[in-house]
């Protein structure tokens, strides 16, 4: 267990609709990194957290996405106006600055109808 | 840009045989690298890493990789695999100040009675 939790762990929803995943690292993860994983592949990078300030974003992440982690503790990625493209695991992962082993939560599958 | 080559989308031995699978990363600076293991509808778990130092990193689970410079790989290796082995395994690499994970495209291990 790595003290990473996301929920929920599991959502289906309709195409069009909104829909919002949280993550919660543990307190000494000032890094927060979010990954999505569609199925036979391997993970795809979309953003990271430095504290609350968010400093890359991938050209992945479309205008459709958007994450946040206002006190620098818990995330929130919100996708709106779901397509069925966005059926993926969305994975969160939280570190030390400094350090480059990234630890994961469990993951949100999204599936899109 | 950086890439991780995994050979073999799926990989089968016989328990107690040798498990191998193999990672190629394209980088001319040495970067960090990784091997995950994700077990169905889970996170990903560390399995190994290598940053500096000795180039044979031993991992849990009896796993352990080689870091060759030369032939900029970080293959996998378990002397006797075992049936809860079975799993996906994702190499990766990560370079730079963000360390932004770089994946593999995974390789499932099987392993047969």
């Amino acid at each position: 267990d790595t003290g990473v939790s996301q929920n929920p762990r599991h959502k289906i929803t309709k195409r069009g609709q909104n829909v919002t995943f949280r993550c919660d690292p543990i307190s000494e993860h000032n890094r927060l990194y979010w990954y999505r994983q569609t199925l036979g592949q391997g993970p795809e990078f979309l953003t990271y957290f430095q504290n609350e300030a968010q400093l890359e974003k991938s050209r992945l992440l479309s205008d459709r996405f958007s994450a946040e982690r206002p006190k620098g503790s818990f995330s929130t990625l919100e996708i709106q106006r779901t397509e069925q493209g966005d059926s993926a695991m969305y994975l969160c992962a939280g570190t030390l600055s400094g350090v480059e082993t990234q630890y994961f939560g469990p993951g949100t599958r999204l599936l899109v109808l | 840009a950086q890439s991780v080559t995994q050979l073999g989308s799926h990989v089968s031995v016989s328990e107690g045989a040798l498990v191998l699978l193999r990672c190629n990363y394209s980088s001319s600076v040495p970067p960090y690298l990784f091997w995950y293991v994700q077990y169905p509808n889970q996170g990903l778990q560390l399995l190994l890493k290598y940053t500096t130092g000795a180039t044979l990193v031993k991992g849990i689970n009896g796993f352990e990789a080689e870091f060759k410079k030369s032939e900029t790989s970080f293959h996998l290796t378990k002397p006797s695999a075992h049936m809860s082995d079975a799993a996906e395994y994702f190499c990766a690499v990560s370079q730079g100040s963000n360390y932004q994970l770089i994946w593999g495209a995974g390789t499932k291990l099987i392993i047969k009675p």
